[in-house]
């Protein structure tokens, strides 16, 4: 079964400093996807970034970055210098490729790591 | 603008009593998604459907139900049966980004009953 544990239930930072949440996961197909979604106040899920499963290249869109580790299961994200607009929960999220067994090509859900970036 | 639409948004309701809350995409997606939220919790999957006339069930569809009588639309029925209705629903639609699904998400509907 599919398996997505984020540890960090509550992060606080002062704006500026940088941050890394982290997510493990687990999966036994050989071809998946990670994602990492971002939930402002506001309630409504906004997509940040997906991975697949062959490529472990790491990513960077401006104050974002995004860490892939097969060999510990892992796909962490850090923002450099937070910004008080960073405030929100964080979902990581784990999917098997399109046409997989499972048929539902869901995704599973980490329970969250809600970010405060204090000024 | 295309996206998906949630009504309503916030919604209370006495037990015993049946509830539907609507789901609407304007984005030619094939399929779509319900998914419940509970603080702690995380995201848990109620049902969802890949085509219209066709719906499978997620992880926790006790006491729901849903229709998909058009692509555009996928109303989910809290009955009476959901013995913890008191939750925030989330609505998504699936799309591919070279190869991989992306689900786009509405802005939610918050039930609680009273």
């Amino acid at each position: 079964a599919q398996k997505v544990t984020q540890a960090q239930t509550e992060i606080s930072v002062v704006e500026k400093e940088d941050v890394t949440l982290d997510c493990v996961y687990e999966t036994r197909d050989t071809t998946y996807y990670l994602f990492w979604y971002k939930q402002p106040p506001s309630g409504e899920l906004v997509f940040l970034i997906r991975r697949n499963s062959f490529d472990e290249q790491n990513e960077i869109s401006g104050r974002y970055s995004w860490n892939f580790q097969k060999s510990t299961s892992s796909f962490n994200f850090t923002i450099t210098a937070s910004q008080v607009v960073d405030s929100a929960v964080y979902f990581c999220a784990l999917s098997e490729a399109p046409g997989g067994q499972g048929g539902s090509e869901k995704l599973v859900f980490g329970k969250g790591t809600k970010l405060t970036v204090n000024p | 603008d295309g996206g998906i639409t949630q009504s309503p948004k916030y919604l209370f309701r006495k037990e015993g009593q049946n509830v539907t809350l609507s789901c609407e995409q304007n984005l030619n997606h094939d399929a779509m998604y319900w998914y419940r939220q509970d603080p702690g919790q995380g995201l848990r999957l109620i049902y969802y459907s890949q085509i219209v006339n066709d719906f499978q069930k997620g992880d926790i569809a006790e006491g729901y139900s849903v229709s998909r009588e058009k692509k555009e639309s996928f109303p989910l029925t809290v009955t009476s049966a959901q013995k913890n209705p008191t939750a925030f629903y989330l609505c998504a639609s699936r799309r591919r980004i070279s190869g991989a699904n992306v689900l786009t998400f509405g802005a939610g509907s918050r039930l609680t009953v009273l």
